[in-house]
């Protein structure tokens, strides 16, 4: 099939790292994206990593890929409040995204 | 610079009428994309475009959906005889490079 699969929610303290997690089902999805969206926006692309990396850092985004197990994770260093959004993860089959359901992180100060 | 643009932002509509929804890309992005994304869902691919024609339309739901992008820049998304399992929000993407896609804010459209 081509469900993308992540938990639904998240819960951290401000300043601590949040780790969120994704599993992908198509071994042959070259890119893999994260992308943030606020209450009421649109999509907006954080990061993405070639499949054939293991990591990508960015500032305070860390992607880690695992290609044998399918799982990509996202972990945000020092997460402030304006972190607080749901995550998506998604997987590129030809020309399009397919997205898993989202993560919604809510970071308490 | 300016990124991907959606018109309406909202549009209300009867069950049974049409509507067109319209997507500015990214001046110069050669692929437009189009989801639409349930509440509470992630979103789902309803079909792109390279420059003029349909590269992919296999995400369309039925033949009530239709997409144009005549002169390969500005697309239009049409839905005839809408339904109230319609509603959804509706984003549109730009590709220069098929690497990344960027995404307009969407159009909320609601079938009553």
């Amino acid at each position: 099939g081509e469900d993308v699969e992540q938990s639904l929610f998240l819960s951290v303290r401000e300043g601590d790292s949040s780790v969120i997690n994704c599993t992908y089902t198509d071994s042959s999805s070259t890119y893999l994206y994260w992308y943030k969206q606020e209450p009421g926006a649109g999509l907006q692309l954080l990061t993405y990593i070639f499949s054939n990396m293991d990591m990508k850092q960015d500032q305070r985004l860390t992607v880690l890929l695992n290609k044998k197990d399918k799982h990509l994770s996202l972990r945000i260093a020092d997460t402030q409040t304006g972190d607080s959004a749901i995550y998506f993860c998604a997987e590129r089959q030809g020309g399009k995204l397919i997205f898993g359901q989202g993560t919604e992180l809510s970071v308490k100060p | 610079g300016a990124g991907v643009s959606q018109t309406p932002s909202n549009k209300v509509t009867e069950k049974g009428k049409y509507v067109e929804l319209r997507c500015d890309p990214i001046s110069g992005h050669t692929a437009l994309y189009w989801y639409r994304q349930s509440l509470g869902q992630g979103p789902e691919f309803l079909i792109y475009f390279q420059g003029t024609g349909a590269a992919d339309d296999s995400g369309l739901p039925n033949d009530r959906f239709f997409a144009v992008r005549p002169e390969g820049s500005v697309s239009t998304l049409k839905i005839q005889r809408t339904e109230r399992g319609d509603s959804a929000v509706y984003l549109c993407a730009s590709s220069l490079d098929a690497d990344t896609q960027y995404f307009g804010p969407g159009t909320r459209l609601t079938v009553l």
